[in-house]
């Protein structure tokens, strides 16, 4: 049982190029997010889903792209790659809707983006 | 729209002493989590508080939640070094399946 996992650990990218980090979990969790961490800011959460082919936007969504075709896989796209989305990037899941005491969420290690 | 607040931000204490983490909301949230985050490392949930009045304790960290202040708090009883880390508070919207997190409190346990 490996959990959530993400690959890669770390990337470092040219402004404008494309990339998608993936995100996979073997809980059979409804919820799948994705946030990223920067230095003072806490995390925000970028995108979100509910379930395979459901998903919303976070407080920060711009210049990412997200779809869920399997329950397992959340990928987290960028289209055009720019400094701004240097961070570190995690994924978390959780199970379903809300209920007691399995309320929690289930992060990944995370994958340290430098874009330059 | 909910937004978290922690303070303090640094926090450097002696092993042994006693100190209380702050978090505040600005409005309704029907849940608040508290997780620990060691450097360069990913999160682990310590905490989910339900309901009003909700207490939990695990080890030398109690958190407790008062929903009529918005206010949660994440105590530490007779600090040691291993509790040294980034302690966040997160709120959860009522009824949508948004999280927002604080900023942080970075806590170092001084021997």
């Amino acid at each position: 049982n490996a959990g959530v996992t993400q690959t890669p650990k770390f990337q470092v990218l040219k402004t404008g190029q494309s990339m998608t980090l993936q995100c996979a979990q073997d809980m059979n969790h409804e919820y799948m997010s994705w946030y990223r961490q920067d230095p003072g800011m806490g995390l925000r959460l970028i995108h979100y889903s509910v379930g395979a082919g459901i998903t919303d936007q976070g407080e920060v969504p711009n210049g990412y792209n997200v779809s869920r075709s399997t329950t397992e896989d959340f990928p987290l796209r960028l289209l055009s790659a720019a400094p701004s989305q240097t961070s570190v990037y995690f994924c978390a899941t959780r199970a379903g809707a809300p209920r007691r005491e399995r309320d929690t969420q289930y992060f990944g290690p995370g994958t340290r983006l430098t874009v330059l | 729209e909910l937004k978290v607040e922690q303070n303090p931000l640094f926090l450097s204490m002696q092993e042994g002493k006693n100190y209380t983490i702050y978090c505040n909301y600005s409005t309704t949230s029907d849940r608040l989590y508290w997780y620990r985050q060691d450097p360069g490392k990913s999160l682990e949930s310590l905490f989910v508080l339900l309901s009003n009045g909700a207490v939990k304790q695990e080890g030398r960290l109690m958190a407790s939640l008062d929903t009529k202040a918005r206010l949660s708090t994440l105590h530490i009883t007779a600090a040691v070094h291993d509790l040294s880390a980034t302690y966040f508070c997160a709120g959860g919207g009522t009824g949508t399946y948004k999280y927002i997190f604080g900023t942080g409190t970075r806590l170092k346990v001084l021997a």
